[in-house]
């Protein structure tokens, strides 16, 4: 079953607008990640959040981590047309943390 | 450096047919292998994990299964193939618990 449920299904931006995308989550957690997939290809790691830290950055990225709530959010700023994409959150979820769960997904459109 | 191979790109099969995926990974020893399906504009669907040989989870009840003949390879099979094993199929390694996963580039199944 889904662990995560991403938040926007879709969304369509102009290039140099920020994106945000949110997650959230059902069970305890080690650490929550996203990752990239452009169309028909596999899934790129983009960042690693532990269930510990509260925000974390990369070049354009920034990602928060809010446990009370069992929520995430992705960042993109200053967008461009190459962000284009689908984003996910995964969680390891319960069960030893062995598993690594995805969400559904956000699909982002950005157009120049 | 590490590397995930997976094939056939793609493959088209008639229901009732059986089906071998492979995936391989170089570069790591004693890998986390997981297979993960996913239906189109879909999310991800955990089918498989694998923390070594002969250590396999399975997630979901069907008529697909997984073996590790090998520390770094990773087999998806069917002895019959069902229209609703058309999906896009993804293999994933990450070399401990709490990392990144590695995706390979996904063989896209057909089932006619």
């Amino acid at each position: 079953s889904q662990q995560g449920e991403e938040d926007p299904q879709a969304l369509s931006i102009q290039e140099g607008e920020n994106a945000t995308m949110n997650c959230s989550y059902k069970t305890s957690i080690n650490n929550l990640q996203w990752y990239r997939q452009n169309s028909g290809r596999g899934l790129v790691h983009l960042i690693l959040i532990r269930s510990n830290e509260r925000e974390k950055h990369s070049g354009r990225l920034r990602v928060t981590l809010d446990t009370s709530k069992k929520s995430s959010s992705l960042l993109i700023t200053a967008s461009r047309a190459a962000d284009t994409a689908s984003y996910f959150c995964a969680t390891d979820g319960d069960t030893g943390f062995q598993k690594l769960v995805f969400g559904t997904g956000t699909r982002l459109l950005v157009s120049p | 450096s590490q590397t995930i191979h997976q094939w056939p790109a793609t493959l088209v099969q008639p229901v009732g047919s059986p089906l071998s995926l492979e995936c391989t990974v170089e570069g790591t020893s004693n890998p986390n292998l997981y297979w993960y399906r996913q239906a189109a504009g879909r999310g991800l669907q955990l089918l498989f994990y694998s923390i070594g040989i002969d250590q396999i989870s399975s997630e979901v009840p069907q008529n697909l299964s997984a073996s590790r003949p090998q520390d770094r390879q990773f087999i998806l099979s069917s002895k019959k193939l069902l229209l609703s094993d058309s999906g896009f199929y993804l293999c994933a390694w990450r070399d401990r618990r709490d990392s990144p996963l590695h995706f390979g580039n996904g063989t896209r199944l057909t089932v006619t």
